[in-house]
């Protein structure tokens, strides 16, 4: 148990559809972030946010959306996914900023997505 | 882009023997980490050395860091079936602590019971 939840685990969808992903960290951790893990390939940064303020999109397709109500929860909105979007989607939360934090990430366990 | 590559990409060993991970980084960095992934399973941190750091333990753990090589390195010493994973090294992006971490593609370790 590392704090951070994230539902559902796993996610079969088709390509017309709209799903979601959720997250929720219990660590009072002021920054959270998607990660996409596929097969292969090093785990790719998709969204940052800090204090509920979004500070990084690396380049992510619009059928990809988040959402940040507060610090403590994100959200991954998902519309007209193409079967390539199957991956492993992980949420992380950190303590962010100041010379002393170390940015350890704590990381859920992970939506594992298939697009059909 | 990829910042950390680790080496090398799968190891197996027998169950008490020591495993040796390494990782390459190209940019200068005030922290590096190791993380761990059981299959299918979210990440957890390991360890982190600073860049002011050559050396830390953490029970069977050792990392080892070389800035001016620009490598580290994952020591588990008399390994156990349940260290089988995947170990990931990971350098912040960017400037300060921003928990934003570039990570490298893994290395597969099996533990031979």
């Amino acid at each position: 148990e590392t704090g951070v939840t994230q539902t559902p685990r796993h996610l079969v969808m088709g390509m017309t559809n709209k799903k979601s992903l959720k997250c929720e960290q219990h660590l009072g951790h002021n920054a959270m972030y998607w990660y996409k893990q596929s097969a292969k390939k090093p785990l790719e940064l998709m969204f940052v946010y800090n204090f509920k303020e979004q500070t990084e999109n690396n380049s992510v397709p619009s059928r990809f959306s988040p959402e940040c109500p507060n610090s403590s929860h994100l959200f991954l909105h998902l519309h007209t996914l193409q079967p390539e979007d199957s991956a492993l989607y992980l949420c992380a939360s950190s303590q962010a900023g100041g010379a002393r934090l170390t940015g350890e990430l704590f990381f859920g366990e992970g939506s594992r997505l298939t697009v059909l | 882009s990829q910042q950390g590559e680790e080496d090398p990409q799968a190891l197996s060993i027998q169950e008490g023997e020591n495993a040796t991970m390494n990782c390459s980084y190209k940019t200068s960095i005030n922290n590096l980490q190791w993380y761990r992934q059981n299959s299918g399973r979210g990440l957890v941190h390991l360890i982190l050395i600073r860049s002011n750091e050559r050396e830390k333990h953490s029970g069977r753990l050792r990392v080892t860091l070389d800035t001016s090589k620009k490598s580290s390195s994952l020591l588990i010493t008399a390994s156990r079936a349940a260290d089988t994973a995947s170990y990931f090294c990971a350098t912040p992006h960017g400037s300060g602590n921003t928990g934003k971490l570039i990570f490298g593609q893994g290395t597969t370790l099996q533990v031979k019971p």
